[in-house]
């Protein structure tokens, strides 16, 4: 069974201050790793798709990192605006498209 | 591109009722998912469709729900005798991807339905 788990489940962090998310995950065959930003009351949001361990993209203050074992999101110097749940969501090669979530990392940027 | 939309917004029911959520999605995409999402939890599956053959569903997905995607076009997710415990955000999401293709299958999701059943 896939399996995702995120840590830290919330974290605070001052305007400026520089950090990491981490997201583990169990899969047989990865199609590909999601991560989605949500905001309260709203749908994920989407924001990277990986699949190649060694693979990185960025946007804007984000940048997401995967290896064969885990997914990082870093955040560089956060802004408020940037305060969110960030999920991550493993897509298996077997079988359907659908997505395994994480339960959340819910960040706090304060000015 | 106007994204996925689902209407409503939010439903308040009585136990015992039925209600019926409406997703439509990107215009060009294919797959069709549904989720559900409880406080604190990340999204849940419950059901898939590519065009209008539904092709997966949950455990989580009991007798009392049904959904349908006529013509592959827009999606109903129907919940019969609703229950306390189906209390959730119901989300839809949708992709485009080749029949067969390895390549990941990017979803993206609308704003969700807020159930609350009383």
């Amino acid at each position: 069974e896939d399996q995702v788990t995120q840590s830290p489940e919330a974290l605070r962090l001052q305007e400026g201050e520089s950090s990491s998310l981490n997201c583990s995950y169990t899969v047989s065959g990865l199609r590909g790793l999601f991560w989605y930003r949500q905001d309260p009351g709203k749908g994920p949001e989407f924001l990277f798709t990986l699949y190649s361990a060694g693979e990185e993209k960025e946007k804007e203050r984000l940048k997401a990192t995967l290896t064969k074992k885990e997914s990082f999101l870093h955040i560089t110097a956060p802004k408020p605006e940037d305060s969110a749940t960030y999920l991550c969501a493993v897509q298996a090669m077997r079988g359907y498209s659908t997505l395994t979530f994480g339960k959340g990392t819910m960040l706090l940027v304060s000015p | 591109d106007t994204g996925v939309s689902q209407d409503p917004r939010h439903k308040i029911t009585k136990r015992g009722q039925n209600v019926t959520f409406r997703c439509d999605p990107i215009s060009e995409h294919n797959r069709l998912y549904w989720y559900r999402q409880t406080l604190g939890q990340g999204p849940e599956f419950l059901t898939y469709f590519q065009n209008e053959a539904q092709l997966e569903k949950s455990r989580l997905l009991s007798d009392r729900f049904s959904a349908e995607r006529p013509k592959g076009s827009f999606s109903t997710l129907e919940i019969q005798r609703t229950e306390q415990g189906d209390s959730a955000m119901y989300l839809c999401a949708s992709s485009y991807s080749d029949r067969g293709s390895g390549n990941p299958d990017t979803q993206y999701f609308g704003p969700g339905t807020r159930l609350t059943v009383l």
